[in-house]
């Protein structure tokens, strides 16, 4: 079946720092890839797709590129701030075997904590 | 504002006790779908509409109806909550179901069964 696999965390970084959080994923058809971000007490909020290969996703400083032929779309960021403290997680969407429904499916993901 | 609403925010119920979560979007979307975030489980879906009256089972249904008798309402109903639904329950919709489109969620329901 479809799935993703996100690195694991907590990922703690300074102020500044260069982020990268690694994700792949195993999929039938041809996905649609999607970064969320989910602030404390708060629920998923989409921070960029993808939805062709080579796509490049960006928003907020945040960049990913879908790579099929590593079947990857890693996140990026040049410069975190304290506010970016979040969970972050991966997502992909295709439509299952009959069509009838187009989930997401997400990684587990990945709790982002940037000290000042 | 484009929003999607749910009720209550958080809930503690007991065993065997019915209980309703609403959800309620208003950006005319087609597409609404309940997800529950529990962890080292990550999001799983229970169910999902791709219009009014069309209602299917995602991959966690058991123990959960829905129903959808207008586009922008979506209710998660619990007839006989148990403890392992205790949970943090997410509405999300979309304009379509197709690939490209993303959710939009809400905001969340804390639920716990005693």
């Amino acid at each position: 079946g479809d799935s993703v696999t996100q690195m694991e965390g907590p990922v703690t970084l300074s102020e500044e720092a260069f982020l990268t959080i690694n994700c792949t994923y195993t999929a039938t058809g041809y996905p649609s890839l999607f970064w969320y971000v989910q602030y404390p007490g708060e629920g998923l909020q989409l921070l960029l797709k993808a939805t062709k290969a080579d796509d490049k996703g960006s928003n907020k400083g945040f960049e990913a590129t879908y790579r099929k032929e590593t079947t990857s779309f890693h996140l990026e960021k040049g410069s975190v701030q304290v506010s970016d403290s979040a969970v972050y997680f991966c997502a992909l969407k295709v439509a299952n075997s009959g069509g009838s429904n187009y989930k997401l499916t997400f990684g587990k993901g990945t709790l982002l904590t940037v000290n000042p | 504002e484009a929003q999607v609403t749910q009720n209550p925010r958080y809930l503690i119920t007991v065993t065997g006790k019915k209980l309703t979560v609403t959800c309620s979007q208003n950006m005319n979307h087609e597409y609404m779908s309940w997800y529950r975030q529990d962890p080292g489980l990550g999001l799983r879906q229970i169910y999902y509409s791709m219009n009014v009256e069309v209602t299917d089972k995602g991959d966690v249904p058991e123990g959960y109806k829905v129903s959808r008798k207008e586009k922008r309402n979506f209710p998660l109903i619990l007839e006989s909550p148990s403890p392992n639904q205790t949970s943090l329950y997410f509405c999300a919709s979309s304009l379509l179901a197709g690939e490209v489109y993303g959710y939009t969620f809400g905001s969340g329901t804390r639920l716990t069964v005693v």
